[in-house]
């Protein structure tokens, strides 16, 4: 199926701990994003590239750095994890750098105990 | 920056009544405006989206309206049913921001059978 997919669905960990969520689409996109979802449900953009190149760093702490092996990959690496840090991540693609539809993964449930 | 205002946060309607959920934006250069449902456990996903050269568009029972002198813009969905009920979001993102949209803070609707 062609889809945005990313792993793992489910992620507790304890805090301090360093965790990666990662992502892949399969849609021949050239622009990925992570949105940070929390418990009030609003949707906010953290970071997006365009092929492969870093475009958009929201105010995100430095804790968190995506990487970009190639285009249809966008990983979120999350070193020294604090119990704020614990929400719905998802991550999205979309066709270019224009305003085109966003294709969302499932999101990945963290939770920093 | 831009910034997008969504009302009502709730909203519970009958079956078969219509829902009216309204957005403001604050950037005049803003000239996409997509809508996303969100069912519980999945991510957002398009159902509608207008361009800012167009005051209306319709598909089936949802439809989307547009005041560029307002700067605001409506989704409308008419006889609802209980799958209707779900998180929605509007958006709102311009050429020059590489395809960043900016996301309402999402509107529970509850389809009640």
């Amino acid at each position: 199926d062609t889809a945005v997919s990313q792993t793992p669905k489910y992620l507790v960990t304890q805090m301090g701990n360093d965790k990666s969520i990662k992502c892949e689409q399969n849609l021949g996109h050239d622009t990925m994003y992570w949105y940070k979802q929390d418990s009030k449900k609003f949707l906010k953009i953290m970071f997006s590239y365009n092929n492969k190149e870093l475009i958009i760093n929201e105010t995100v702490p430095n804790r968190f750095s995506p990487k970009s092996p190639d285009k249809a990959h966008l990983n979120l690496h999350i070193n020294s994890l604090e119990l704020g840090d614990s929400a719905v991540y998802f991550c999205a693609s979309s066709h270019g750098r224009e305003n085109t539809e966003a294709f969302f993964g499932q999101g990945t449930r963290l939770t920093v105990v | 920056g831009e910034n997008v205002e969504q009302h009502p946060s709730t909203l519970s309607v009958q079956e078969g009544d219509s829902a009216v959920i309204k957005c403001t934006y604050s950037d005049s250069a803003s000239n996409y405006f997509p809508w996303y449902k969100q069912e519980l456990g999945k991510g957002p996903q398009l159902i509608i989206d207008i361009r800012s050269n167009v005051g209306e568009k319709k598909d089936q029972r949802i439809a989307v309206t547009l005041n560029k002198t307002a700067k605001h813009f409506s989704l409308h969905i008419t006889e609802t049913q209980p799958e209707d009920s779900a998180v929605y979001f509007c958006a709102a993102s311009n050429h020059t921001n590489a395809g960043k949209s900016t996301f309402g803070d999402g509107t529970t609707l509850t389809v009640k059978p």
